[in-house]
């Protein structure tokens, strides 16, 4: 069964402004991914964060996580009309492995 | 180049047939994933091999079979047996170490009539 649940399921924002989408778990994790996916294509690795932190930077994404709440927050700054896509969160949960499972993602549209 | 490539990009099969969609990698990683994914929909795992010759259901196996008998190759047979076949399926693979990120092919487009 689906862990993670994304929310919003869509998001459609102008060109310029930042868009942020949540995650939340179920389970005790190690921890949190995102990926993107384009259009009938595969999944792209975004950033990982593990579950004794609390926040990371990768250029115009920002991830917070908050495992007291099992939730997480994966912000995109000053976005472009190349960051429509679908985003997924990705789980490790501590007894499943190498297993991640995914949530449901959220559709960005990002609007020129 | 390193990667994880899959063929075909789309496949038509008419029903009762069974189908074989393969997966390669050159990337050197131990463990290998089956995801199958509908419109609109997240990732559901089909199967997953953390080592050769070796092989565990994900949450969606009823209908699906694979082998593991190379690194490099993780094909996944969809048989005649899975009600509602078409779908978007996607092979991933990793270190299958922690923390586990997955590189992923471009998928296969299956279309069952």
């Amino acid at each position: 069964s689906q862990q993670g649940e994304e929310d919003p399921q869509a998001l459609s924002i102008q060109e310029g402004e930042n868009a942020t989408m949540n995650c939340s778990y179920k389970t005790s994790i190690n921890n949190l991914q995102w990926y993107r996916q384009n259009s009938g294509r595969g999944l792209v690795h975004l950033i990982l964060i593990r579950s004794n932190e609390r926040e990371k930077h990768s250029g115009r994404l920002r991830v917070t996580l908050d495992t007291s709440k099992k939730s997480s927050s994966l912000l995109i700054t000053a976005s472009r009309a190349a960051d429509t896509a679908s985003y997924f969160c990705a789980t490790d949960a501590k007894t499943s492995g190498s297993r991640l499972t995914f949530g449901e993602g959220t559709q960005l549209t990002v609007n020129p | 180049d390193g990667g994880i490539t899959q063929s075909p990009k789309y496949l038509f099969r008419k029903e009762g047939q069974n189908v074989t969609l393969s997966c390669e990698q050159n990337l050197n990683h131990d463990a290998m994933y089956w995801y199958r994914q509908d419109p609109g929909q997240g990732l559901r795992l089909i199967y997953y091999s953390q080592i050769v010759n070796d092989f565990q259901k994900g949450d969606i196996a009823e209908g699906y079979s694979v082998s593991r008998e190379k690194k490099e190759s993780f094909p996944l047979t969809v048989t005649s047996a899975q009600k509602n076949p078409t779908a978007f399926y996607l092979c991933a693979s990793s270190t299958g170490l922690p923390p586990y990120e997955q590189y992923f092919g471009p998928g296969t487009r299956l279309t069952v009539t």
